[in-house]
């Protein structure tokens, strides 16, 4: 089973600076993936980035990166030089990998907000 | 490619009437997801197909909730009879073997008076 939580309900930022919106999990799968996906009002989920457990590095995705702890399960996202369009909620969401692939365990949602 | 495909896009009905939504997927993604978006449960799945089979349908709410997969291109979810708390955004999803990526339909968003 897989549990993912996001304990920032809200989060604001100023245009063009940086914020890291926060989110760790549990599962009891060995190999897995981690994805965080911004829904905007229009309410399309959107994937921002995604990050394979077996690899180390950090994954990034232009102004996006990832924050990949993998032994504190933690898995945070910044947003680099925040524009308006980011304002969004943003999701953390986890699946299992191979053979146990399928269900998506998504977060509660952290509501982003841009500041001109 | 058109990306996931849903209809309609909103549908207000009145309690204790069906209701069907309907899903076509990427072509060539083999999985679809059906999940449904609330703000009390947040994002949860109700039923998910691999190559056209029901593999889990344990996040089906009740009997009164029922999916259709009759090939690659298509698949329904049904709710006979509906009622107020059915209300939410149902949204449908696709993936491909290859990727573990889930890629969104716009949802349908399903109001029951």
């Amino acid at each position: 089973a897989q549990t993912v939580t996001q304990s920032q309900p809200e989060m604001s930022v100023q245009e063009a600076e940086t914020v890291t919106l926060s989110c760790t999990y549990d599962t009891s799968e060995s190999d897995y993936y981690l994805f965080w996906y911004k829904q905007p009002p229009s309410r399309q989920m959107i994937l921002v980035i995604r990050q394979e457990a077996y690899k180390q590095q950090n994954a990034t995705e232009n102004r996006f990166s990832v924050n990949f702890q993998k032994a504190a399960k933690s898995f945070s996202l910044k947003i680099s030089d925040s524009q308006l369009g980011d304002a969004a909620m943003y999701f953390c969401a986890t699946v299992p990998s191979g053979t146990s692939y399928g269900k998506l365990t998504f977060g509660q949602g952290t509501i982003l907000t841009v500041h001109p | 490619d058109a990306g996931v495909i849903q209809s309609p896009r909103h549908e207000v009905t009145e309690m204790g009437q069906e209701v069907t939504l309907r899903c076509k997927p990427i072509s060539g993604h083999d999985y679809l997801f059906w999940y449904r978006q609330t703000m009390m449960r947040g994002l949860e799945l109700l039923i998910y197909f691999n190559n056209n089979v029901p593999i889990d349908d344990s996040g089906m709410p009740e009997d009164r909730f029922s999916a259709k997969m009759p090939n690659a291109s298509f698949s329904t979810l049904k709710i006979q009879p509906s009622e107020p708390r059915d209300s939410a955004v149902y949204f449908c999803a696709s993936s491909g073997t290859e990727y573990n990526e889930q890629f969104f339909g716009p949802g349908t968003r399903l109001t029951v008076l």
